[in-house]
């Protein structure tokens, strides 16, 4: 069964940027989707945006465009969320997420597999 | 974007009784692209229903999912203590604009 393993916390300050990464082990990584989901502390799940790694072409979310990039590396079956101009309220937990089946375009799936969490918090 | 509405924001019950969660989207959702998922304190989100009624791998049949167009449901029949729990509903077929609710908070009365 694949499992999705992110790094470690983080603390950034605003203005910086902060990667975070997504292996998967235990099976198929490069034709499942694999999005990135965002909630804030408190508050609800918000969808960032995922990538096909066979394909290497990201979707995202209006509200992240030009802010995120989502990239993935086959060889390592590692997907990455790198996220720009950081501040105060990019405080919150990121998660990976894989398709339930695969598709032809992230984001049209639901999500079976998830990692457990990266907290990244951004302060001054 | 679909906006999902989530109602109630907060559900007391005990033990054994029945859940009735209601996610309405402010336009259709087609194919029934409709999934719920379960999040307790500290855990990632969990996938209980898939396609508005189908129910993910190893998930009790306690939980049903019913509904289309732009009126959804998720049925707890009887509530098991480790039920109590975020949920939220999720569509999935308008990407890249896929679109979380806002959650129901199902705790013990």
């Amino acid at each position: 069964q694949v499992q999705l393993v992110q790094s470690g916390a983080e603390v950034k300050k605003p203005g910086s940027s902060v990667k975070v990464s997504c292996k998967a082990s235990g099976g198929t990584f490069s034709s499942y989707a694999i999005s990135w989901v965002r909630q804030a502390p408190g508050q609800g799940l918000e969808w960032m945006g995922g990538i096909i790694p066979i394909f290497g072409t990201a979707n995202y979310a209006q509200k992240f465009q030009g802010r995120v990039t989502i990239t993935a590396d086959e060889s390592t079956s590692t997907a990455y969320m790198e996220l720009s101009s950081l501040r105060s309220e990019d405080t919150a937990v990121y998660y990976c997420a894989r398709d339930q089946e695969q598709q032809l375009v992230p984001g049209s799936d639901a999500f079976d597999i998830w990692g457990q969490g990266t907290m990244v918090t951004v302060s001054s | 974007e679909i906006v999902l509405t989530q109602s109630p924001g907060t559900l007391s019950l005990s033990p054994g009784e029945r859940a009735t969660l209601s996610c309405r989207a402010s336009q259709s959702v087609s194919s029934s692209y409709l999934a719920w998922y379960q999040q307790k304190p500290g855990q990632a989100p969990r996938l209980l229903i898939y396609g508005a009624s189908s129910r993910a791998t190893g998930i009790p049949d306690r939980f049903s999912g019913s509904g289309s167009g732009t009126d959804f449901t998720l049925t707890i029949s009887r509530l098991e203590p480790e039920d109590f729990a975020v949920y939220y509903c999720q569509q999935y077929g308008s990407s890249p604009r896929l679109t979380f609710g806002g959650g129901t908070k199902v705790e013990i009365k």
